[in-house]
C-alpha cells in the first residue's frame, strides 16, 4: 500500500501569511497526487489535481508542486475562509489512500 | 449541476447490517467510476471501495473486505454499499465520490454530503 505522510499535522497562521503543507508518498506515484480542502461539516472539495493543476474555480493563491514522492501545497496570502483541513490523496494504485490531514487554523 | 445524495445511514448494533445508497443527478452516471470514502468522527479520510463503469472491476479496503459489497444500478443512476457484520470501528460519515478519469489519470471530483453510520449497542 502507498502511505502518504503529511506534515505538519496542524498549523496556526495569521491572515496574509503563507502556508506550506507537504505530502510524501512511500512509493513513486508520478503526478497522481491531488489535494482536497475540507471545512467542518462539509464534504471534501478538490483544490489541486495531478500535483500542480488548479481545479475549476479555485483561487489563485492555492498552488501545488512536486512529482514522484514529494509534493507541496502552498497557500499564499492566507484568507480567513481558508481555515480547513487539507488532505493529499494518491490515485495511482489501489488501495487508494489519503494523507492524515493538515489542519490550518487562522489566528 | 452534479449532485450526489447519500442515504441509508443510521444507528445499528454491532453485527448488524445497513445498505447505503447514493443517488446521482446532473451527470451521465454510466460513464463514471465511483467509490465510497468514509470518515470516522474527528478522523481523516479513508477510501472504502471502488467500482468501475460496468461493475466488472471492484476493489475494497482490507478493513471492509468480506463484509461490505459495492454495487451500482446504471439504469437508476445509483451507487450502493451493503454493509454486513458491522463493527464499532465502522462508525463514520460515508461519502459517495465520483471518479473522473482522463489520460492523465483519475481523481475524485465530486462528493456527496455524506451519511452517518453509527455502530453501537
Amino acid at each position: 500500500d502507498i502511505v502518504l505522510t503529511q506534515s505538519p499535522d496542524f498549523q496556526s497562521v495569521t491572515p496574509k501569511e503563507k502556508v506550506t503543507v507537504t505530502c510524501r508518498a512511500s512509493q513513486y506515484i508520478g503526478s497522481k497526487l491531488h489535494w482536497y480542502q475540507q471545512k467542518p461539516g462539509q464534504s471534501p472539495k478538490l483544490l489541486i489535481k495531478f500535483a500542480s493543476q488548479s481545479a475549476s474555480g479555485v483561487p489563485s493563491r492555492f498552488s501545488g508542486s512536486g512529482s514522484g514522492t514529494d509534493f507541496t501545497l502552498t497557500i499564499n496570502n492566507l484568507e480567513p475562509e481558508d481555515a480547513a483541513t487539507y488532505y493529499c490523496h494518491q490515485s495511482g494504485s489501489f488501495p487508494l489512500t489519503f494523507g492524515g490531514g493538515t489542519k490550518v487554523e487562522i489566528k | 449541476e452534479v449532485q450526489l445524495v447519500e442515504s441509508g445511514g443510521g444507528l445499528v448494533r454491532p453485527g448488524g447490517s445497513l445498505r447505503l445508497s447514493c443517488e446521482t443527478s446532473g451527470m451521465t452516471f454510466i460513464t463514471y467510476e465511483m467509490s465510497w470514502v468514509r470518515q470516522a468522527p474527528g478522523k481523516g479520510l479513508e477510501w472504502v471501495s471502488y467500482i468501475n463503469i460496468g461493475g466488472s472491476a471492484i476493489y475494497y479496503a482490507d478493513s471492509v473486505k468480506g463484509r461490505f459489497t459495492i454495487s451500482r444500478d446504471n439504469a437508476k443512476n445509483s451507487l450502493y454499499l451493503q454493509m454486513n457484520s458491522l463493527r464499532a470501528e465502522d462508525t463514520a460519515v460515508y461519502y459517495c465520490a465520483r471518479r473522473y478519469c482522463s489520460t492523465a489519470g483519475c481523481l475524485f471530483d465530486y462528493w456527496g454530503q455524506g451519511t452517518l453510520v453509527t455502530v453501537s449497542s
